[in-house]
């Protein structure tokens, strides 16, 4: 299957920080996604994005396909982006999803 | 979109019973998706359930421990049988949406098993 490597594994920062999240995939890709899964468990799509750039407020992402890594921006951090952020991705045959390990991110006041 | 339910959403279990999770869609959609996520760790894909067919088990998962129904093109359901504490997990159902090629998922299951 594909390789999913998220980095960094942990973050934290102070409110109002921006942070630059990476995942690295090791096969060429159909789909790639990434969620922010909150701390009830719940998984938020924030972005679909096999390739290209894309922005939705303070949240940005970019995934250069032939390179094979996405990054995921978040400017002015608030304390409600706190959780797990997950980098998923599908191969051409699209019956698996593989997720990356995700990263905790922590934003305190 | 997709409008994804599961119930139930939260239980607690007794070691040896067996817990059956809907997953209830707002649409028609041909492939659902059956994930566990263990405490602290990533997301682990099942199942893959399709209509009309048996479902499909990724390697460590198999069909006596974790039965899978697909009677219609929005509904699943996934029963985890003689439960132990390992499988304390939250349950996901999943679907992707072909005109979008994006996959959305349901609120979860948080199962604790005593």
């Amino acid at each position: 299957g594909i390789q999913v490597e998220q980095s960094p594994p942990d973050l934290i920062l102070q409110e109002g920080a921006n942070s630059t999240l990476r995942c690295n995939f090791s096969d060429s890709v159909n789909n790639l996604q990434w969620f922010h899964q909150n701390p009830w468990g719940q998984l938020i799509n924030l972005f679909y994005i096999p390739s290209g750039t894309k922005q939705n407020g303070r949240l940005s992402a970019t995934t250069v396909a032939t390179e094979r890594y996405s990054l995921l921006y978040i400017s002015s951090s608030q304390t409600t982006d706190s959780g797990v952020y997950f980098c998923a991705v599908g191969g051409y045959n699209f019956n698996k999803f593989y997720f990356g390990s995700g990263t905790k991110l922590n934003v305190k006041p | 979109s997709a409008v994804i339910s599961q119930k139930p959403s939260r239980d607690i279990c007794q070691r040896g019973t067996s817990l059956t999770i809907q997953c209830q869609v707002d649409s028609q959609v041909t492939m659902m998706f059956w994930y566990r996520q263990q405490p602290g760790q990533s997301l682990t894909l099942i199942a893959t359930a399709n209509q009309g067919s048996e479902a499909t088990y990724e390697s460590g998962f198999v069909i006596d421990k974790f039965p899978i129904s697909r009677p219609n093109l929005t509904f699943s359901t996934l029963t985890v049988s003689n439960m132990s504490p390992e499988d304390s997990s939250i349950y996901l159902c999943s679907v992707d949406l072909a005109a979008y090629n994006e996959q959305f998922f349901g609120p979860g299951t948080r199962l604790t098993v005593l």
